[in-house]
Order: C-alpha cells, then sequence, then structure tokens
C-alpha cells in the first residue's frame, strides 16, 4: 500500500513559469518530508526539506508547503528552467529511520 | 568529497541465479540504506545498516540480504533471482541514523539489474 503518493506522472511547464508538484499522504505520524529530483542514469539527489512543525520552507527558487491537516505537500518552483527538467520524488518518514517514497513526477520545462 | 559509489552500474543475470551489489559510502558516512526503484513503485526501501546492524529492514521476502562492513561499506545479495526483481537498486548513505540524521541522505546512481 503507497502510504506516500504523487498523482500526477508527468508535468509540462513553460520557463519561466511556476511549476507546482503535489504529494499526498496517508500517515499522520509523518514528521519529516523530503524532496529529491533525479536526472536519468543518475541518482536522486536532496532539493529541500521541511519538518511538521513548519507549513512552509523556503530555498532560493524552491518552495516547499506543508497543510497536515489535509496530509498534503508541494514543491513550487519560481521561475521554472530547462534545467529544472527531471523526475521529482517525494518523501515521508515519522521517525527518520524509514522513508517512504512516492512514484515521481517528470518535470519538463519547455524553453 | 567523493559521493557514494555503486558496482557494478550494470548487471544480467538468470532466474534462479544469485547477485551481489556493492555500495562504498561518502567517508565518514556510518549509515547505508538500500532501495528498490521499479517503474510505478517508485523507491521502495529494503534495509538500513548502522554501525554493521541491520537496523531497519522493509516489506521484501528473505531473499534479500544485505550486511555492512567496518569501514561501512555494504553490500546487498539476491538469492534465487525472479524476473520480478528487474530493478534499479539505489543506495544512501547519511553520517548518522534515525531524526539526528534526516537531512543527509545522499543516493548513489545506482545498479541496473536485469533478470532474463
Amino acid at each position: 500500500d503507497q502510504q506516500v503518493k504523487q498523482n500526477s506522472p508527468s508535468l509540462s511547464v513553460q520557463e519561466g513559469r511556476i511549476s507546482i508538484l503535489n504529494c499526498d499522504y496517508t500517515n499522520s505520524m509523518f514528521d519529516y518530508f523530503l524532496w529529491y529530483k533525479k536526472y536519468p542514469a543518475e541518482g536522486p539527489t536532496f532539493l529541500i526539506s521541511i519538518s511538521s512543525i513548519k507549513d512552509k520552507n523556503e530555498d532560493g527558487r524552491f518552495t516547499v508547503f506543508l497543510n497536515k491537516s489535509a496530509k498534503h505537500l508541494s514543491l513550487h518552483i519560481v521561475p521554472s528552467q530547462p534545467g529544472d527538467s527531471a523526475v521529482y520524488f517525494c518523501a515521508a518518514s515519522d521517525t527518520g529511520n524509514q522513508f517512504y517514497f512516492g512514484t515521481g513526477t517528470s518535470l519538463t520545462v519547455i524553453p | 568529497k567523493a559521493g557514494v559509489t555503486q558496482t557494478p552500474r550494470y548487471l544480467i543475470k538468470t532466474r534462479g541465479q544469485q547477485v551481489t551489489l556493492s555500495c562504498s559510502p561518502i567517508s565518514g558516512h556510518r549509515s547505508v540504506s538500500w532501495y528498490q526503484q521499479t517503474p510505478g513503485q517508485g523507491l521502495q526501501f529494503l534495509f538500513e545498516y548502522f554501525s554493521e546492524t541491520q537496523r531497519n529492514k522493509g516489506n521484501f521476502p528473505g531473499r534479500f540480504s544485505g550486511r555492512q562492513f567496518s569501514n561501512s561499506r555494504s553490500e546487498m545479495n539476491v538469492s534465487t533471482l525472479e524476473l520480478g526483481d528487474s530493478a534499479l537498486y539505489l543506495c544512501a548513505s547519511r553520517p548518522g541514523a534515525g531524526a539526528g540524521s534526516i537531512f543527509g541522505y545522499t543516493f548513489g546512481s545506482g545498479t541496473r539489474l536485469t533478470v532474463v
């Protein structure tokens, strides 16, 4: 049973616009959330994180929003750049011992 | 600083065989986790080793096993391979384990295993 879900397998956005990637989870005990970015033939690289004590975390062009009551988080990329084209995974954990990953969303930024 | 190194990058095996994959973590990292990535399933947690001890285990059959050596290098073994074991196997290292080391996960590039 998938505890972390990314319901959009793919997303296309024009360069300069906002990309919004969504992630839903089922376990209310999850306290730590991370986003990873993956290029083909490479391992995932850490992008940004948030813990349950916050509802927003920003790092440059990347912002993650957490809505605990809705068990939903989203990653905003503004402005989107062609180099952002990759697969994005969200991951969640309760204790930090085991992470549950979503199935990924493939983002294409069109120049 | 060298990243996480996984060997081999690609592997083709026959059903029923066994396979061993290797992962060298970032220097100083003591925790190594293994994940299986298949299309449509995302990354599925296999297990985590810390200081040569398995700390956590995912929901995989006993054919999947691992170990960690005193230098923190880790190996994963899959016995009696099945076609469904074809996947990208990723390892990730971090300095410690648990909540104190949440944001330190670094992944290797993976080993692509194909079972025929």
